[in-house]
């Protein structure tokens, strides 16, 4: 079983919707948590990190966590054209690594 | 930007011939890493490096080799390539592994294909 799963999607929106990403993970002992951004043709870069559970936001984008269920989300507000990337999850099982998601492939249609 | 260059950017090889792809880092992190990225995979470890000559494989390392000879440089060689290793290839590093905070940073990615 894979650390971590998710919906490879592909998503297509229309500006100013929310964006609702998601993902799941194997084992309840994980407890960071973190969403990568990767704009076309370039490397992935951190977007945001989440410990243990609940919420953290930052603008117009919000990650969650529940550890009851496995489940971890990302939404964007008010999407935007310039956010039409690919957000992978990724689990820290320990230190130094890291289990990605597939990812999914967002476009925010203007 | 963590300063990380990989070389070369693209590359087409064919079947059976050795490949090496490099990773420069200005950062003098400790741990660096090599991915390959596939449709509907996402990023898969191929190997990491913890220090100069320590290395350790990942989950998809067979038929994929790496050296670390200096703090800056960490190399991934493909012995013999095939056609299953044609994919986009990152390199990452990270501070040190006392903290999972500590973000991996990534190389722009090489696109290698192997005919």
């Amino acid at each position: 079983q894979k650390e971590v799963e998710q919906d490879p999607g592909p998503l297509s929106v229309p500006e100013g919707a929310i964006v609702s990403l998601n993902c799941t993970y194997s084992n309840s002992a994980f407890q960071y948590f973190m969403w990568y951004r990767q704009y076309s043709r370039k490397g992935p870069e951190l977007l945001m990190y989440t410990y243990s559970s609940g919420n953290k936001e930052d603008g117009r984008f919000t990650a969650q966590v529940d550890k009851s269920s496995k489940y971890i989300s990302l939404f964007i507000r008010d999407s935007q054209p310039s956010d039409s990337a690919t957000y992978l999850c990724a689990i820290s099982p320990n230190d130094y690594k890291l289990s990605f998601g597939a990812g999914t492939t967002v476009t925010v249609r203007a | 930007d963590a300063g990380i260059t990989q070389s070369p950017r693209h590359k087409v090889t064919e079947t059976g011939t050795p490949v090496t792809l490099r990773c420069h880092q200005t950062e003098n992190h400790r741990y660096m890493y090599w991915y390959r990225q596939d449709p509907g995979h996402g990023l898969r470890l191929i190997h990491y490096s913890y220090g100069v000559k320590d290395t350790d494989k990942g989950e998809v390392s067979d038929g994929y080799s790496v050296s670390r000879s200096k703090t800056e440089d960490f190399l991934l060689t493909l012995e013999s390539a095939t056609s299953s290793q044609t994919s986009v290839y990152f390199c990452a590093t990270k501070l040190d592994g006392g903290s999972r905070l500590d973000t991996q940073y990534f190389g722009p990615g090489t696109r290698l294909t192997v005919l």
